[in-house]
């Protein structure tokens, strides 16, 4: 079957670094977003990668690797405000992955 | 702008009664997805509807259905309700469809409780 697979929980502390990585198993696949959702909140969007490397906004960043069929979001200078689940999402199958609960600690 | 809206907020129901959803897009966008998400879990997909038709739906039993409207507003009905039903309906909306739109815009979704 088609999935995306996410590490269930990160943790982290204030202005510090975090990857969440994302590893899938689906065909005819264009591209891949990012989803942040606050605990009791609708998804907002990120990030996405239409092509192979590493796409910058602001303290997010979102890298895809279609050969190795992975992709991570790297969370830099990291504030209490992102703690929140995080997806990662095939874009044209609207297929969403596991989710990564990140935890960010004084 | 205003954004993606849902309503109701809360619903509760019993098992065998039937619910419907409703979901207002973004101004100017025409296609709406809808999304459960049950209780610490992640989003799967059901339905996704653009210019009044339905594009694609997820792995989901038919009493999952719904419509576009002509202004491009949706509802989603479930029948025969089950407690396993009991979930966090989102919906969410895009100026294209899912092949070239990255980006939706989510609504608050709909708490739908089944007893």
């Amino acid at each position: 079957g088609q999935s995306l697979e996410q590490p269930s929980e990160v943790t982290a502390v204030e202005g510090a670094i975090v990857q969440i990585n994302c590893t899938y198993q689906t065909s005819g696949f264009y591209g891949l977003s990012w989803y942040q959702q606050h605990d009791g909140g609708a998804p907002t969007f990120l990030s996405y990668n239409a092509l192979d490397g590493l796409e910058e906004t602001g303290r997010f960043s979102s890298f895809l690797s279609r050969s190795d069929s992975y992709g991570y979001l790297l969370l830099q200078e990291l504030q209490m405000k992102d703690s929140a689940s995080y997806f990662c999402v095939a874009t044209n199958k609207l297929i969403f992955g596991t989710g990564t609960l990140l935890a960010v600690q004084p | 702008e205003a954004g993606v809206t849902q309503s109701p907020t809360h619903l509760i129901k019993t098992r065998g009664q039937q619910a419907t959803l409703r979901c207002s897009p973004i101004s100017g966008h025409t296609s709406v997805y809808w999304y459960q998400q049950a209780l610490g879990l992640g989003l799967q997909f059901l339905l996704w509807y653009d210019e009044g038709e339905e594009r694609n739906r997820g792995n989901f039993p038919p009493r999952f259905s719904g419509r576009q409207f002509p202004n491009y507003s949706s509802e989603l009905n479930v029948n025969a309700l089950e407690l396993e039903d009991s979930a966090l309906y989102l919906c969410a909306s895009s100026s294209l469809g899912s092949g070239e739109s990255y980006e939706q815009y989510f609504g608050p979704g709909t708490r739908l409780t089944v007893t």
